[in-house]
């Protein structure tokens, strides 16, 4: 069965080092999103993608995050400088276009910022 | 703007006992429903979905749910639940749009379940 990939799974760094998470859809997914859960939390988008484009990126904190899908498959989120509340769980997602689609999550990047 | 609410981020149930999630949403437009499993430090798993065809979802792992448009809800049940249903489940909406469109999820809630 086809699953979303996501590295690293756990990452520890210190505050106002930058970090990038890495993200590879299910194959022929056009459609990819980036959740970030605080622990405790639901998950919230930060960024959604249609192939290379970027449709919603409405909470992403763009002073300090961005997002890219060069190539409209697979995807790196990077954070710089990272700060305390950085510290989540982020979250992969992929799906075919239409909204009752459903969106198949990937295993996760525990950030902790200490 | 659509919104959910899972009313009790914890529930404990017996081994064998009726598990009862509840989830109220709030949306403009006719919605899509879905409920998610967490377990931890996994990603999240789809249980089930509701996009508008029967009121009545059945899912994987036992659980079913059912779309009640007059009282805004979509609550999770299943009969009898397992050690292994032990985890973190999330109900969430997304509109009915031509286009992919982001999930809002609830808080959460934790299930415990007894031996």
């Amino acid at each position: 069965e086809a699953e979303v990939a996501q590295s690293p799974r756990y990452k520890i760094t210190e505050k106002s080092q930058a970090v990038a998470f890495w993200c590879d859809p299910i194959s022929g997914h056009a459609t990819l999103y980036w959740y970030r859960q605080i622990l405790g939390q639901g998950p919230e988008l930060l960024v959604q993608f249609q192939d290379e484009s970027v449709v919603d990126d409405s909470q992403l904190p763009k002073d300090r995050f961005s997002a890219e899908r060069l190539k409209g498959v697979d995807s790196t989120l990077k954070i710089q400088p990272a700060e305390l509340g950085d510290s989540a769980m982020y979250l992969c997602a992929s799906s075919y276009p239409l909204a009752q689609d459903t969106q198949y999550f990937g295993p996760g990047t525990r950030l902790t910022v200490l | 703007a659509q919104s959910v609410t899972q009313l009790g981020s914890h529930v404990s149930v017996s081994e064998g006992a009726l598990v009862l999630l509840r989830c109220n949403y709030s949306s403009s437009v006719p919605p899509y429903l879905f409920w998610y499993v967490q377990y931890p430090n996994q990603g999240l798993q789809l249980l089930l979905k509701y996009t508008s065809a029967a009121t009545l979802v059945k899912g994987i792992n036992g659980f079913e749910a059912e779309f009640k448009k007059s009282e805004t809800s979509f609550h999770l049940t299943k009969p009898s639940a397992h050690m292994s249903d032990a985890a973190e489940y999330f109900c969430a909406v997304t509109l009915i749009k031509a286009a992919g469109n982001k999930l809002t999820f609830g808080g959460g809630t934790r299930v415990l379940v007894k031996p």
